[in-house]
């Protein structure tokens, strides 16, 4: 089975702390995925990463930047966390679109509280 | 640019009854199109997709979806919901497994 996980589901953090967000997978997937859920907004795409060091931005990428030094992990950092950062936080994982129909593999999820 | 939308923000259904969920999406070429089912306190789990030949598809855990060109949609389908079908359902548009964007979703409630 495909294993996607989370460093965390629950976390607390302080208004400008600096916080770290882990995600690793287990099915060798070039691409990786950073979402936050929020209700009545659904999943909305922060990052995502189709290689090693590569990345690019999703649609909401405002405060958020990634890091990506190994194929199985990807981090998604707030430099400086903010109260409208409160959130579940998703990572996905899929093998690249080459002509077959790929899905995303999803982890459990972060929920994030900034205070 | 591509986009989905799920209607319907809550249905609440009674055990043993059918179940529709719909899904409208645009998109500039064939889509590929699915449908993923999250549990409380969970990540999405798939439960069918779509890209090409017969239009309606079967899933996980009895669930079919049709696809129709002509109205643009991705209907979700259960003839029987169980009481462990509450949840909330996600459809989503894409090419593949690239930059899927995702509906609102639907949450559903099962009454017993």
């Amino acid at each position: 089975d495909v294993k996607v996980t989370q460093s965390s589901r629950y976390l607390v953090k302080r208004t400008g702390e600096k916080v770290f967000l882990e995600c690793v997978q287990d099915m060798d997937h070039e691409n990786m995925f950073w979402y936050r859920q929020d209700p009545g907004l659904g999943l909305r795409l922060i990052y995502f990463s189709y290689d090693v060091k590569m990345k690019e931005k999703g649609d909401i990428p405002e405060g958020y930047s990634v890091s990506r030094e190994k194929k199985e992990r990807f981090s998604l950092i707030l430099e400086s966390a903010s109260t409208n950062q409160t959130s579940m936080y998703l990572c996905a994982s899929s093998f690249p679109d080459r002509g077959r129909m790929n899905e995303q593999f999803f982890g459990p999820g972060t929920r994030l509280t900034v205070l | 640019a591509q986009s989905v939308t799920q209607p319907d923000i809550h249905i609440t259904v009674s055990e043993g009854a059918s179940l529709e969920l719909r899904c409208n999406y645009s998109y500039g070429a064939t889509p590929y199109l699915f449908w993923y089912v999250q549990s409380p306190g969970q990540g999405l789990q798939l439960l069918l997709k779509y890209f090409s030949g017969d239009t309606l598809v079967q899933g996980i855990k009895g669930f079919e979806a049709e696809f129709k060109r002509s109205q643009s949609s991705f209907n979700l389908r259960k003839p029987s919901v169980h009481w462990s079908d509450a949840a909330e359902y996600f459809c989503a548009v894409g090419p593949g497994g690239n930059k899927l964007t995702f509906g609102t979703g639907t949450q559903l409630k099962v009454e017993l």
